[in-house]
């Protein structure tokens, strides 16, 4: 069983609308999660980080975190052709590993 | 001004040979990782040091083989390459190990043929 999960997309959006991203885990004792996002042929880059339970906004981005559902969500509002990229969800066990999720790739329609 | 780097940026060899990657970051960080990306893009943690000091050793096979001569150099070392090798390995870095934010080196692209 992977620990992290993410809806596998592809995600198709127009512009200016809302793209939602989700993600579950397995590990219980999991405190810290992460979205990057990456380009095709490019590096990750961390784009949010959540640790307690609720709404991260951070510009257009918006991530929510719901340990007891051990669900993590990312929302991007007014979605732009530069947001087209693949979407990792990772999350942070007490060992200090992250555990990726497979990534949901996002295209942003002009 | 790089700051993570990673040598090569794509390497192309033969089933049984042995090649090395190499990581270099000058953020000051005390840990680095190695990551391998498959080609479904899942991205899996191998290894993790702190201070030159190994934390994190995933279930890798012994044919991989990481070395951290100092805390800003990580280098990946593999030995009889095989087919199922063929990834993208990324380079990271953190402050600490409880400190959250990596930073990802751009990549080396490993094909065995």
């Amino acid at each position: 069983q992977k620990e992290v999960e993410q809806n596998s997309g592809p995600l198709s959006v127009p512009e200016g609308a809302i793209a939602s991203l989700n993600c579950t885990y397995s590990d219980r004792g999991s405190q810290s999660f992460f979205w990057y996002r990456q380009y095709s042929g490019k590096s990750p880059e961390l784009i949010m980080s959540i640790y307690s339970n609720g709404d991260k906004e951070d510009g257009r981005f918006t991530a929510q975190l719901n340990k007891a559902s051990q669900y993590v969500s990312l929302l991007i509002r007014d979605s732009q052709p530069s947001d087209s990229a693949t979407y990792l969800c990772a999350g942070r066990s007490n060992d200090y590993k992250l555990s990726f999720g497979a990534g949901t790739t996002v295209t942003v329609r002009a | 001004d790089t700051a993570v780097s990673q040598t090569p940026k794509y390497l192309v060899t033969q089933m049984g040979n042995d090649k090395s990657i190499k990581c270099e970051q000058n953020l000051g960080h005390d840990t680095m990782y190695w990551y391998k990306q498959d080609s479904k893009k899942f991205l899996k943690i191998m290894f993790s040091y702190n201070n030159k000091e190994l934390i994190i050793n995933e279930t890798v096979p012994n044919r991989f083989s990481p070395k951290s001569p100092d805390k800003a150099h990580l280098n990946l070392h593999i030995n009889s390459l095989e087919l199922g090798d063929s990834a993208v390995y990324f380079c990271a870095s953190s402050p600490g190990l409880a400190i959250d934010e990596q930073f990802f080196g751009p990549g080396t692209r490993l094909t065995v043929l």
